[in-house]
């Protein structure tokens, strides 16, 4: 298994650009999650799904979207890049088993920075 | 509303110099308290998770245990690789798997 996947690694973008963050996972998770991490804060939820066709809002939406069209994949949509958005980006998943183990399984991250 | 404090921000051990780092909660209903590592550049590892006080788990030099207000991870004789940045987070009973993390304690062992 390859684990959670997420592409790319690193992008630059321009104030005012778009762009789609992928995370694959292989698990056959029902549940994933996007979190930012900006230097010294911990991970601030943007979106998190709970099965394919529905997501909800997380503490940090603003500026971004999310779709889960299927279960492997949770792509984040940055319709109108503002140096805001400036952060690593991580996808997790989980397979969230009753009474047993939630522990969530992490991506890689993508370094983003909008200039 | 669901808070995750860890105190210190940073620690520099010498090789075989125990100590502990401190995980402060406060959570509607704790599902889990969830600790994690990361190392620069990559996205966080899991470690543990405990679901009530009083629980214990240890992993090699690492012992996690748990209060029903906080969370400690005991770092005993740490090792140059045990380096790196450690993160609490809770879940609450109605979160849907949602996380709520701390900020993290970056973890230096210098030999």
């Amino acid at each position: 298994n390859a684990g959670v996947t997420q592409t790319p690694k690193f992008r630059i973008l321009k104030i005012g650009q778009s762009m789609t963050l992928q995370c694959t996972q292989d698990m056959n998770h029902n549940y994933m999650y996007w979190y930012r991490q900006d230097p010294g804060m911990g991970l601030k939820l943007i979106y998190y799904s709970v099965g394919a066709g529905i997501t909800d809002k997380g503490e940090v939406p603003n500026g971004y979207n999310v779709s889960r069209s299927t279960t492997e994949d949770f792509p984040l949509r940055l319709e109108l890049a503002a140096p805001s958005q400036t952060s690593v980006y991580f996808c997790a998943s989980s397979p969230i088993e009753r009474g047993g183990n939630n522990e969530q399984f992490f991506g890689p991250g993508t370094r983003l920075t909008v200039l | 509303e669901d808070q995750v404090t860890q105190s210190p921000e940073a620690l520099r051990l010498q090789e075989g110099e125990s100590s502990s780092l401190n995980c402060s909660y406060t959570v509607s209903g704790l599902r889990g308290l969830f600790w994690y590592r990361q190392d620069p550049g990559k996205g966080p590892g899991f470690l543990f998770t405990l679901y009530s006080a009083g629980e214990e788990k240890e992993k090699e030099r690492l012992k996690a245990t748990l209060t029903k207000k906080e969370s400690f991870l005991h770092i005993t004789a740490p090792k140059p690789e045990d380096s790196a940045t450690y993160l609490c987070a809770v879940q609450a009973t109605d979160s849907w798997g949602k996380l709520q993390f701390g900020a993290g304690t970056q973890v230096v062992v210098t030999p």
